[in-house]
């Protein structure tokens, strides 16, 4: 059953320093999206992505964040200059269209800590 | 804005229970509802999918129920087993101006199914 991957699992990085999340969405996906969840909170809504640009996004998506389709397979999510806010699991997911009928289906995430 | 809550956060319950998780929405204006459950450390894994025009979807033991007068929705879970342990999930999808893309999430239920 095709499904969402994300790599890598677990990403380690110093305040102030870049990190690109990459994720496979599922191939005959058109809809690409990023979620966080820190610890012990809900999961949040970042950004949606269709036809190479951001669909929506939500108030936490600010400057410090981007996302790129750089390849007909990739969906990368970039975190500028990290804050130790930001350590939270990272969640890809896509969805084969936008509506009420599609499903959005998750990646396993990658946990970033920020030291 | 909206906001999704699940009652109760925690449930214990014996195996073979039939048990019931809550979820409320405060705005109706829902494309769809799903449910997904989470493993410790782990993504989330679509479980329902109900469309604001349906009232319920069932897939195996479960069954999910959507009230969108009254903000509500069920999952009830038949006949429990100790694999079913797990947090259960739901977010709603909700209108925007354009569309919807991203889901709003309750917090939670952490169901714990007792050999």
């Amino acid at each position: 059953e095709p499904e969402v991957t994300q790599t890598p699992s677990h990403q380690v990085t110093q305040m102030g320093q870049e990190v690109i999340l990459r994720c496979v969405p599922i191939s005959n996906h058109l809809y690409f999206y990023w979620y966080r969840q820190i610890l012990g909170q809900k999961v949040e809504f970042l950004v949606s992505f269709y036809n190479n640009e951001i669909s929506e996004k939500s108030e936490i998506f600010d400057d410090q964040f981007s996302v790129e389709r750089p390849d007909g397979s990739n969906f990368t999510l970039k975190i500028r200059s990290t804050k130790l806010e930001d350590s939270a699991m990272y969640f890809c997911a896509s969805s084969e269209n936008r509506g009420f009928e599609y499903e959005q289906y998750f990646g396993p995430g990658t946990r970033l800590t920020v030291t | 804005k909206q906001e999704v809550t699940q009652i109760p956060a925690a449930l214990s319950v014996p195996e073979g229970e039939n048990l019931v998780l809550n979820c409320s929405f405060t705005d109706s204006a829902i494309y769809n509802l799903q449910w997904f459950r989470q493993d410790p450390g782990k993504g989330l894994t679509s479980l329902l999918l109900i469309q604001s025009s349906q009232r319920e979807q069932t897939s195996g033991r479960l069954n999910a129920s959507l009230d969108k007068s009254s903000g509500r929705s069920t999952l009830y879970i038949a006949a429990s087993q100790p694999g079913d342990s797990a947090t259960y999930l739901c977010a709603a999808l909700m209108y925007s101006g354009g569309g919807a893309d991203g889901l709003t999430f309750g917090k939670g239920t952490h169901l714990i199914i007792q050999p």
